[in-house]
């Protein structure tokens, strides 16, 4: 199964850009790119997604490199709400069966 | 429209005991998934159901299983229940899951304890 790697955790200061990194070298053709964030005490939250070209939506843009093995979820403005564990997720199919693959997720810090 | 709900948020059981927590999507949706998330092993898919059917199943023991009902509605059962087993259930819902890139709503969670 396609996995995905980001980093443990990250910080940054409120009102500056960031961008959380994530890996999937191993990714297929079929596989679509979902980025999630769990705030505490609450559910995961879609964010955005994409397959090829990079996205734009009123939360955040996600930069996919050009052969697929990687991608970027840019904040453009952190707020102390953007505070979260995000998730890089694959979504595809594989021999008819749709594989979900969650990473570890980074944790963001956002200061004040 | 209203979200995702769970019942009930919070459950205490004891080792050996079974458990039924219980998921309704958003109105529309026809696609629940359910997933465990635990500090050590993160948020792991146990199965998707879609039209009453199960679609996708995760790698859990078959202690865990989950139904769906005509109204979209969906159950997850899990039997003989272990310490390990304690934690957060969450429940997904989606419109069709025939679109790979179509998004997930999630609830907020069963928080479950096995003593």
């Amino acid at each position: 199964d396609a996995k995905t790697t980001q980093p443990n955790s990250m910080e940054s200061n409120e009102e500056e850009p960031v961008h959380l990194p994530c890996n999937h070298s191993t990714i297929s053709g079929t596989d679509y790119i979902h980025w999630y964030r769990q705030l505490p005490s609450q559910g995961p939250e879609y964010v955005i997604h994409g397959l090829t070209s990079n996205v734009n939506n009123r939360m955040a843009s996600l930069a996919i490199a050009e052969d697929r093995k990687s991608s970027t979820l840019i904040l453009h403005r952190a707020t102390l709400r953007d505070a979260a564990v995000y998730y890089c997720i694959l979504r595809g199919t594989q021999g008819g069966s749709e594989k979900l693959v969650f990473g570890k997720g980074t944790k963001l810090t956002v200061n004040p | 429209k209203a979200g995702v709900t769970q019942t009930p948020r919070y459950l205490i059981k004891t080792r050996g005991q079974q458990v039924t927590l219980s998921c309704s999507p958003i109105s529309g949706h026809r696609s629940v998934s359910w997933y465990q998330q635990t500090p050590g092993q993160g948020l792991q898919f146990l199965f998707e159901y879609f039209s009453e059917t199960q679609r996708n199943k995760g790698n859990f023991p078959g202690r865990f299983s989950g139904r769906q009902f005509s109204n979209s509605r969906s159950e997850m059962n899990v039997s003989t229940l272990e310490l390990g087993d304690s934690a957060l259930y969450l429940c997904a819902s989606r419109h069709d899951p025939g679109l790979w890139g179509d998004e997930q709503y999630f609830g907020p969670g069963t928080r479950l304890t096995v003593t």
